[in-house]
């Protein structure tokens, strides 16, 4: 089974630019997760989604952070305009059901803003 | 509001040695625990769970504890190998996964 698949792994932008990371989770999961890892912290949930639709963004900051799941299989995460506390590791997991089936996670994308 | 909480940041146990990693949550909702281990550059993995109905779950090496009545769990690795060097996560679930903030275990060979 062939995991979760994330890129780019790495990314340096300067704050106020713009940058999008993707994913593609494990094919038929239906929920798919992005979280935040800032370092020394564990992860944080930024958006659900359930297929297509968005089960959970309440802690996404939705005035610079977007995010979709257009045909209900991959999904983008933008940040527009990036901001130093930005810097973090951004994980997508997948999980074949929502509840308590384990999430599988990709490598994650290391994004730093200087 | 932190949900989850490893109050250890690091723990170093000898090769062969029990490695005993702790948990404390707060949300008596949680219906499931789990612990994710996690590599550097890699994404966590899952490891070991255990519903909120049960005080203990064995795989292998591993076993979780879980004493409601405390909001305490942990996680007993025995033996203790070198390749068991990595952050462990603390994970309750509800409504959405709840992570503590990890605890990086280093097995001294």
């Amino acid at each position: 089974e062939a995991g979760v698949a994330q890129s780019p792994r790495y990314k340096i932008i300067e704050k106020r630019q713009s940058v999008a990371f993707w994913c593609n989770p494990i094919s038929g999961h239906a929920t798919l997760y992005w979280y935040q890892q800032i370092l020394g912290q564990g992860p944080k949930l930024l958006i659900q989604f359930q297929n297509n639709g968005v089960v959970d963004d309440s802690q996404l900051p939705k005035d610079r952070f977007s995010a979709e799941r257009l045909k209900g299989v991959d999904s983008t995460l933008k940040i527009q305009p990036a901001k130093l506390e930005d810097s973090a590791v951004y994980l997508c997991a997948s999980s074949l059901e929502q509840g308590n089936s384990p999430l599988h996670f990709g490598n994650g994308t290391r994004l730093t803003v200087t | 509001d932190q949900q989850v909480k490893q109050n250890s940041p690091s723990l170093s146990v000898q090769e062969g040695r029990i490695s005993i990693l702790n948990c404390d949550y707060t949300n008596s909702m949680f219906d499931y625990f789990l612990w994710y281990k996690k590599y550097p550059a890699e994404g966590p993995t899952f490891l070991i769970s255990i519903s909120s109905i049960k005080d203990k779950n064995e795989d292998g090496r591993f076993t979780v504890f879980l004493n409601k009545s405390a909001k305490h769990l942990s996680l007993h690795i025995v033996p203790s190998q070198p390749g068991d060097s990595a952050v462990y996560f603390c994970v309750g679930t509800g409504n959405q996964f709840y992570f503590g903030t990890g605890t990086s275990l280093t097995v001294i060979p």
